[in-house]
């Protein structure tokens, strides 16, 4: 089926490692975004892209890297994990940056020790 | 900065009745206001959209109104059903910064059978 897919689930890591989140759409979208969720907090923007070898920062972008070298995927990297976040990651896309709506991930939910 | 506030955070309903949702934002220039339905571990699925010149949006036992310059959006629900059990975010994107949405914390709707 068509849309947006992440990777892991779930995922457990300690403070000072590092990973990454996967995210993949096959639906030719140009615009591809990260947010987390937290209690409290709603979303908030990570980074986004709006095609492929363009990226920029969002509202919380510290702490975390992204690339864009194809459409179809919009990998979030974690270069030393932090407590602070643990949250859930949900990545979205869309046609493009101006079109809704917004198609969204299952979400990663990933808990830093 | 865009604030977006939805009341009530929870809400406990019998089968069969008619609700409303309530979403208000801090700056009313914005270029549209989307409300979303999240099921536990899942993503978001965009339930109605409207765009800044509308006053409302229907989809089926949904409807969705929108009063710009008062900054405030109501979600009604008609008949609700056990399966309308979710969290309701509503989000807005401003005028002038593309893509970004600004969402509420949400509404956790539970219908009771």
């Amino acid at each position: 089926n068509a849309g947006v897919t992440q990777t892991p689930k779930f995922q457990v890591l300690k403070t000072g490692q590092s990973m990454t989140l996967q995210c993949a759409q096959d639906m030719n979208h140009e615009y591809m975004s990260w947010y987390r969720q937290d209690p409290g907090m709603g979303l908030r923007l990570i980074h986004y892209s709006v095609g492929a070898g363009i990226t920029d920062q969002g509202e919380v972008p510290n702490g975390y890297n992204v690339s864009r070298s194809t459409t179809e995927d919009f990998p979030l990297r974690l270069l030393s994990a932090a407590p602070s976040q643990t949250s859930v990651y949900f990545c979205a896309s869309s046609y493009s940056r101006w079109s809704q709506p917004q198609h969204f991930g299952d979400g990663t939910r990933l808990s830093i020790l | 900065k865009q604030e977006v506030t939805q009341i009530p955070a929870a809400l406990s309903v019998p089968e069969g009745e008619n609700l409303v949702l309530n979403c208000s934002f801090t700056d009313s220039a914005i270029y549209n206001l989307q409300w979303f339905r999240q099921d536990p571990g899942k993503g978001l699925t965009s339930l109605l959209l409207i765009q800044s010149s509308q006053r409302e949006q229907t989809s089926g036992r949904l409807n969705a109104s929108l009063d710009k310059s008062s900054g405030r959006s109501t979600l009604y629900i008609a008949a609700s059903q056990p399966g309308d059990s979710a969290t309701y975010l509503c989000a807005v994107r401003p005028e002038t910064s593309g893509s970004r949405l600004t969402f509420g914390e949400g509404t956790q709707l539970t219908v009771n059978p």
